[in-house]
């Protein structure tokens, strides 16, 4: 079973700020998913990576296969990106669905 | 297009009680998921589907039994509720596999078990 860690669990920061949120997982996988989870409990996809580097807007998404490593962050941070981001990765051996980490909670303040 | 949508929002069921939570997607997408999440754990995959009339068991199947009749409906039952399925359901769909296709959401359903 792939074991998938965030980094950090709580983030606070101020309006601008460069944020960057870290997920580390324990297996190879064949993708890799960034959700959004707003305070309303709402979840909604950002990214599936398999590769490389993804950017849509003010966020940005790396992976390092090698390193089994990913990152996303949020350029010139605002409060409406306060949400929990999760991590979750698709594992090889034939199951569909998805491992997720526990989440990072942003808070960005004015 | 309604997306994914989930049917109750809330609920509240006495212990040995069943029920059946129903998730619907008007995107024709062939995958369908349901997952739970709980305080302080990710979401955990339940069961999922990979077609109509499929049905597979995910990380925590146990107490819980699915559906897939038609290719837009995947229900999740319970058939004797328990305490410990407290929690938020989430179903999800895509079109292709996970490993190549983004996942949609439905806005979840709060289940209490007194």
């Amino acid at each position: 079973k792939n074991e998938v860690e965030q980094s950090p669990q709580n983030l606070t920061a101020q309006e601008g700020e460069f944020i960057t949120i870290n997920c580390s997982y324990s297996v190879g996988i064949s993708a890799l998913h960034w959700l959004q989870q707003h305070p309303g409990g709402g979840i909604v996809s950002l990214f599936m990576l398999s590769s490389g580097k993804k950017k849509h807007g003010r966020l940005i998404a790396t992976i390092n296969i090698q390193e089994k490593h990913s990152s996303l962050h949020i350029t010139a941070s605002h409060p409406r990106d306060s949400a929990v981001y999760i991590c979750a990765v698709l594992s090889g051996g034939g199951a569909d669905g998805l491992t997720f980490g526990k989440g990072t909670h942003l808070i960005i303040q004015p | 297009n309604a997306g994914v949508t989930q049917t109750p929002k809330f609920r509240v069921l006495k212990t040995g009680q069943s029920m059946t939570l129903l998730c619907a997607q008007d995107m024709n997408h062939e995958y369908m998921y349901w997952y739970r999440q709980d305080p302080g754990m990710g979401l955990r995959l339940i069961h999922y589907s990979v077609g109509e009339g499929t049905t597979a068991k995910g990380e925590v199947p146990d107490g819980y039994n699915v559906s897939r009749l038609k290719k837009q409906n995947f229900l999740l039952g319970l058939e004797s509720a328990a305490p410990s399925q407290t929690s938020v359901y989430f179903c999800a769909s895509s079109w292709v596999s996970g490993r190549s296709g983004e996942q949609y959401f439905g806005p979840g359903t709060r289940l209490t078990v007194t």
